[in-house]
């Protein structure tokens, strides 16, 4: 079975200073990762997803984040965070023909000034 | 490109009424649209599956009377919810996955329908 596991539900983090969510999963096969954010009342953003070729993935708003095969993890990292990144985030893992994605519980992220 | 759009974007009905929600992919066709139910505080939890021109797939637990999903085009799905009752009130996502040409596994989410009942 396939799950994901956000091990933080809630982090606050001042306004500048740089940010890491960690997301692990469990999945027989080669997994597809994907991280969402989510605005409050809003729908999921994906910020970015990793498939296969290089782990250091690259995502929109200075968001990255690196598949360790290894460790079974996709942690998010942005070096500098903005007050608009308050939100909840979501890691999400699926696979090659497999339409279903088990999503993480979610961290939230505040940003204090 | 990849937006998906939801309407309305809340609404608030009487118990025992029917209520239906939109789900279109505006700039991409989607053969394969979901419907998911969120709660406070809660990640996603994925109701059913549907596929254009075919019947939905339901997730264990999920009513497939209560929550009537159709898929009539490639850029269409709704979700009817029959006979409302408090307990549905929640937060309803749906998402959309592009065709073979590009990797089925992306989904792209809309914005939500918040669904009260009263």
């Amino acid at each position: 079975a396939q799950s994901v596991t956000q091990p933080d539900i809630h982090i606050t983090v001042s306004e500048g200073a740089s940010l890491e969510l960690r997301c692990n999963y469990s999945y027989g096969a080669t997994p597809y990762l994907f991280w969402y954010v989510q605005s409050p009342g809003q729908g999921l953003q994906l910020l970015l997803k990793y498939f296969s070729g290089d782990t250091l993935v690259q995502g929109i708003k200075g968001f990255e984040a690196e598949f360790k095969r290894s460790q079974s993890s996709f942690n998010l990292r942005k070096p500098s965070v903005h007050w608009s990144d308050a939100a909840e985030y979501f890691c999400a893992v699926g696979g090659l023909n497999d339409y279903k994605l088990s999503f993480g519980a979610g961290t939230t992220v505040t940003v204090r000034a | 490109g990849a937006v998906v759009s939801q309407h309305p974007s809340w609404v608030i009905c009487k118990s025992g009424t029917s209520v239906k929600i939109e789900c279109r992919s505006l700039d991409f066709q989607a053969t394969t649209m979901f419907w998911y139910r969120q709660f406070p505080k809660q990640s996603l939890m994925l109701m059913a599956t549907s596929n254009e021109g075919s019947k939905a797939t339901y997730e264990q637990g999920v009513e497939k009377d209560k929550f009537l999903i159709n898929h009539a085009s490639l850029t269409l799905s709704t979700l009817t919810v029959t006979s409302a009752h408090p307990e549905d009130s929640s937060f309803y996502i749906c998402s959309a996955s592009p065709g073979a040409q590009e990797l089925q596994e992306t989904q792209y989410f809309g914005p939500g329908t918040r669904l009260l009942v009263l």
